[in-house]
């Protein structure tokens, strides 16, 4: 079945530095990637949706300087937090599209300190 | 945005018992899926539906497609102790370039051996 490998698990930092997550999808090719944010005891909220080889298009709300996402191979996605602060600590949780099939990683627990 | 509500909100049950949740969409979905989520991870399919009125089961777990498209359940029968979780319901009303998922809020369950 179709594997997505998201790194690091979780990783804390201090404010003002910058963080990168990685999705991988292991056994497909993904064009389209999603990168989402998880609050505790919420439901998913879409970013931004990540095409090979184009720019990222922005949920509205969700600032494009703060959160880079890069998207520059069919297997490969990164979402960057820049100059990090408390606030944006979160799960963030990466899916990749294979036709129809979606499938997610394992998530990012981000603290900001 | 675009809003799935997802009832109910939280369950707690016995172990062996059968749950019922569901979610309603005030807009036409042509595919409904069903996740799993474990705490401090990302969600895992279930069952996914792509026909009015298709109703599908995965072991103990079955999942139905509203005829209307509007609407899906998914039952699970004979609890278990792992299947506390939290699950997601998610509409994708594809065609053109929008192939993003909408979540419902969430269910928690919680099993009681």
């Amino acid at each position: 079945g179709a594997v997505v490998s998201q790194h690091p698990s979780w990783v804390i930092c201090k404010s003002g530095t910058s963080v990168k997550i990685e999705c991988r999808s292991l056994d497909f090719q993904a064009t389209t990637m999603f990168w989402y944010r998880q609050f505790p005891k919420q439901s998913l909220m879409l970013m931004a949706t990540s095409n090979e080889g184009s720019k990222a298009t922005y949920e509205q709300g969700v600032e494009k300087d703060k959160f880079l996402i890069n998207h520059a191979s069919l297997t490969l996605s990164t979402l960057t937090v820049t100059s990090a602060h408390p606030e944006d600590s979160s799960f963030y949780i990466c899916s990749a599209l294979d036709l129809y099939r979606y499938t997610f990683g394992s998530g990012t627990r981000l603290t900001v300190v | 945005g675009q809003q799935l509500n997802q009832s109910p909100q939280s369950m707690f049950i016995q172990e062996g018992e059968d749950v019922s949740m569901n979610c309603t969409s005030s807009s036409i979905f042509n595919t409904w899926l069903w996740y799993k989520q474990d705490p401090g991870e990302g969600p895992v399919l279930l069952i996914a539906l792509y026909k009015a009125g298709e109703l599908t089961s995965n072991g103990r777990l079955t999942a139905q497609f509203g005829i209307t498209r509007k609407d899906s359940f998914l039952n699970i029968s004979a609890s278990i102790p792992s299947d506390v979780g939290i699950y997601f319901c998610a509409g994708l009303r594809s065609g053109g370039s929008n192939y993003k998922l909408t979540f419902g809020k969430g269910t928690l369950l919680t099993v009681n051996p």
